[in-house]
């Protein structure tokens, strides 16, 4: 079983529709977890992180976190062609900054 | 925010030779710095981890004779692929952790050998 498992896509979506990408996790005491925005050649930049259960808002992004099913997810509202990319699911192993990342959902948003 | 200069973006070199990647924290001092490796449509895969003025902790399977890394000062940290064969052909990738903000990923660096 891999660390931090990611469905690789790709995921299709109309422009303006919310795009849904899901992750689960191994390590039941992983304490902070993180999304990541990568396009194709492009070092991954991080668009939401979040540590509790629930949800966590920042614009069109929500981050959703479950650790007693350990998920997490990210929804992505009113999704625009320039969200077309690989989404990088992250989790930091407990007890120091080593992260694994999972393999990655391709999106691509279609105008 | 913390900003880390990756250079150069891209090489190509010639098969045997070595290649060295630079990692910079432009506005910070990385006393940690992570190698990554990623092949196409694949995902990231930690190579190895570089301390500050200790030697690096190779991932598995990584093998450190060929991937030298050095972290000789709080802002930089380098990693020299050596006797480079076309199967590093790969982008490489530094990245330094912001505690528990993530990380802050350098711009990568394309390497194609030849």
């Amino acid at each position: 079983q891999k660390e931090v498992e990611q469905n690789s896509g790709p995921l299709s979506v109309p422009e303006g529709a919310i795009a849904s990408l899901n992750c689960t996790y191994s390590d039941r005491v992983s304490q902070s977890f993180f999304w990541y925005r990568q396009y194709s050649g492009k070092s991954p930049e991080l668009i939401m992180s979040i540590y509790s259960n629930g949800d966590k808002e920042d614009g069109r992004f929500t981050a959703q976190l479950n650790k007693a099913s350990q998920y997490v997810s990210l929804l992505i509202r009113d999704s625009q062609p320039s969200d077309s990319a690989t989404y990088l699911c992250a989790v930091n192993k407990p007890g120091g900054f080593k992260t694994i990342f999972g393999a990655g959902t391709r999106l691509f948003v279609k105008a | 925010g913390a900003v880390v200069s990756q250079h150069p973006s891209w090489v190509i070199c010639k098969s045997g030779t070595s290649v060295k990647i630079e990692c910079r924290s432009l506005d910070f001092q990385a006393t940690t710095m992570f190698w990554y490796r990623q092949f196409p449509k694949q995902s990231l895969m930690l190579m190895a981890t570089s301390n500050e003025g200790s030697k690096a902790t190779y991932e598995q399977g990584v093998e450190k004779d060929k991937f030298l890394i050095n972290h000789a000062s709080l802002t930089l940290s380098t990693l020299t692929v050596t006797s480079a064969h076309p199967e590093d052909s790969s982008f490489y990738i530094c990245s330094a952790p912001q505690g528990n903000y993530g990380y802050t990923f350098g711009s990568g660096t394309r390497l194609t050998v030849v």
